[in-house]
């Protein structure tokens, strides 16, 4: 258990409202990562950071912005929610063992913009 | 620029068949890790199997083995004696070791029937 938790884990939002998903991690990971998942789509990488303020854009980071103040949170703000950022997004964080590396995700969170 | 594609959108299996799910990737960093994760409806994310790019031999986990040809960049998943349980959705993905830009492919959705 990788101590990751995702807050909240649903949330109904209107459009043009600001809207922040927090990931909260308990064990100093290092890499930290935010995905959307959408049928036909996969899990896309919106943002994903490799260090307090270390931050850098995925492939669908537009309308998305994140924030990395401490090692152990990473938020993801979607500054004005559009119906298109009606998704589940969930965020991950990688761990090198003595196994190898493995990516641990959190809950989800299921955001509904109407 | 770093992607996974994953071609088949849906497969089946009958129970105790083979099934091999296929995934191609492209990075230009030389050394990274592939992995399978699979999805099942409870939307957690279940590590399968990795792979470090820089072993040449092929990675096995009980019934779940992959055929990794790096020089075509290919990083097939094969499932033998396919059970029920195996039934989800599965991501392939890779890690480049820099950054850990973890990207994820599109998903194959696998049902195993009776």
């Amino acid at each position: 258990d990788a101590g990751i938790t995702q807050s909240p884990r649903h949330k109904v939002t209107e459009t043009g409202t600001p809207v922040t998903l927090r990931c909260h991690q308990t064990e100093n990971h290092r890499y930290m990562y935010w995905y959307r998942q959408d049928p036909g789509h996969g899990l896309r990488l919106i943002h994903y950071s490799y260090g307090v303020k270390d931050t850098d854009k995925g492939e669908v980071s537009d309308g998305y912005s994140v924030s990395r103040s401490k090692t152990e949170d990473f938020l993801l703000t979607l500054e004005s929610a559009t119906s298109s950022q009606t998704s589940v997004y969930f965020c991950a964080i990688s761990e090198s063992t003595r196994g190898g590396t493995e990516a641990f995700f959190g809950q989800g969170t299921r955001l509904t913009v109407v | 620029a770093q992607t996974v594609t994953q071609s088949q959108p849906e497969m089946s299996v009958q129970e105790a068949e083979t099934v091999t799910l296929s995934c191609t990737y492209d990075t230009s960093e030389n050394n990274y890790y592939l992995f399978w994760y699979k999805q099942p409806p409870s939307r957690q994310m279940i590590l399968v199997i990795r792979q470090e790019a820089y072993k040449q031999q092929n990675a096995t986990e009980n019934r779940f083995s992959v055929n990794f040809q790096k020089a075509a960049k290919s990083f097939s998943l094969k499932i033998s004696d396919s059970q029920l349980g195996d039934t989800a959705m599965y991501f392939c993905a890779s890690l480049n070791t820099g950054f850990q830009k973890l990207v994820f492919g599109t998903g194959t959705r696998l049902l195993v029937s009776p």
